[in-house]
Formats: C-alpha cells, sequence, structure tokens
C-alpha cells in the first residue's frame, strides 16, 4: 500500500521529557497533516501545515514543514500520560486526485 | 450528526461471503476517502472521491474491492468472495474540499473474516 516512512516507529519516554517523530517522503507535497489516534477510533487532526519552512503550534505540540516540501515534524514537549496513542502524518500531493497518503505511524508511551 | 459515521461498528463473516460498509460522511463535504488499517499498522489509502470527478481508485489491492459514492454523499465500500487478510479496520474521512482542508475521520468498521 501506498505509505509514507515515518520515525520512530515506537517510543517509551517519561512523562516530563520532550518527543520529537518525523516523515519523509519522495514526493514534493502541498500539505502535511498530523494525526493522534487513540485505540477503537479514528484519527484526530492536530495540525495542519500549508506552507513550505511553516512552523505551527497547537499548545505543547509544534509541527513543522520541511523546507524541501518532502518532510514534515513534529514536537510535543512535557509530555503527560493522555500524550500516548499512535501519531500520523499525511502529505496531499501537488497535482492530479490531490489523495492524501499517511505515515507508517509513531506508537508513543508515556511513563509516569 | 456532526462528524463522519461509519456502519457497522464491527462486522465478522465468513471467508468467501460478501460485506458492504457504510459511510455517512459530514454534510456539505465533497471529498470522501476509505483507508484500511490493519493491526499496529499505519493507514493504507484505499479509494478516494471528488465531487462529480472520476474517483482515484489506484488504491485498492484487488478487484474483488469496489466503491460507490451515491448522490455525492453517502458511500459504500464493498469487498466480494473476503479472505482472511482482509481482516482490518476499514476508515472513512472527509472533508470540504480536495485541496489545502483536512480530513475528518469516523471511527472506522473493524472486519473480522474467519
Amino acid at each position: 500500500g501506498q505509505q509514507l516512512n515515518q520515525s520512530p516507529q515506537s517510543m517509551f519516554i517519561q512523562e516530563g521529557e520532550d518527543v520529537s517523530m518525523n516523515c519523509t517522503s519522495s514526493s514534493i507535497f502541498n500539505t502535511w497533516l498530523w494525526y493522534k489516534q487513540d485505540p477503537g477510533e479514528g484519527p484526530v487532526l492536530l495540525i495542519a501545515l500549508y506552507k513550505a519552512g511553516e512552523l505551527t503550534s497547537n499548545g505543547r505540540l509544534t509541527a513543522q514543514f520541511g523546507i524541501t516540501r518532502k518532510d514534515s515534524f513534529l514536537n510535543i514537549s512535557a509530555s503527560i500520560p493522555s500524550d500516548v496513542g499512535i501519531y500520523f502524518c499525511a502529505g496531499q500531493g501537488t497535482s492530479g486526485t490531490y489523495k492524501y497518503i499517511f505515515g507508517t505511524g509513531t506508537r508513543l508511551k508515556v511513563l509516569a | 450528526g456532526a462528524g463522519v459515521s461509519q456502519s457497522p461498528s464491527n462486522k465478522v463473516t465468513e471467508k468467501g461471503k460478501d460485506v458492504e460498509l457504510r459511510c455517512d460522511p459530514i454534510s456539505g463535504h465533497t471529498a470522501l476517502y476509505w483507508y484500511r488499517q490493519s493491526l499496529g499498522q499505519g493507514l493504507e489509502f484505499l479509494i478516494y472521491f471528488q465531487g462529480n470527478s472520476a474517483p482515484d481508485k489506484s488504491g485498492l489491492p484487488s478487484d474483488r474491492f469496489s466503491a460507490e459514492r451515491t448522490g455525492g454523499s453517502v458511500s459504500t465500500l464493498t469487498i466480494q468472495r473476503t479472505q482472511q487478510e482482509d481482516s482490518a479496520v476499514y476508515l472513512c474521512a472527509s472533508s470540504p474540499d480536495s485541496r489545502y482542508s483536512p480530513l475528518h475521520f469516523g471511527n472506522g468498521t473493524r472486519l473480522t473474516v474467519t
């Protein structure tokens, strides 16, 4: 299936630590999205990015649209137990049908 | 309701049977997507509808999979002659437009083929 490379695949961190994850593509994207998925639910949008170099924050979350337009990064500061879940990136192409392709996911576990 | 609605939430079927999964998008959203998520895996693109344009079917894994969208609203994903490897969560998402609009997801249909 069509998916983007996302790393790390999983992380175990202590409460209060900062977290970084990234997503890379072989294609240029016009839009990058970051989602969080809790067990048994659909993904929920965290941050949307629309311009190369853009840096956007949502509370303790900060995401960046890479300058090359082929990558994106998500940082979580001062993690808390409810940050546990799976984080996905998604990119939208520049032509054609504008479908969104998702990353393979980063599974985050926070140790209290 | 205000969100994307999928039904059924769970479906158990015997190998070889056909199944239909339904998605009701958010009212007014013109774009509708189907994704498949196998256990512990990422989201695999299946098919994308945008308004009256021909759907992008490039992610459908075989000709046993098909989808339609009636009246630009409700969509049905059909899997014929189900196989055990079809077991997964099937997620539907919609957005107001095809470009620059984030996706809003339903909670998915968990399909188990025995």
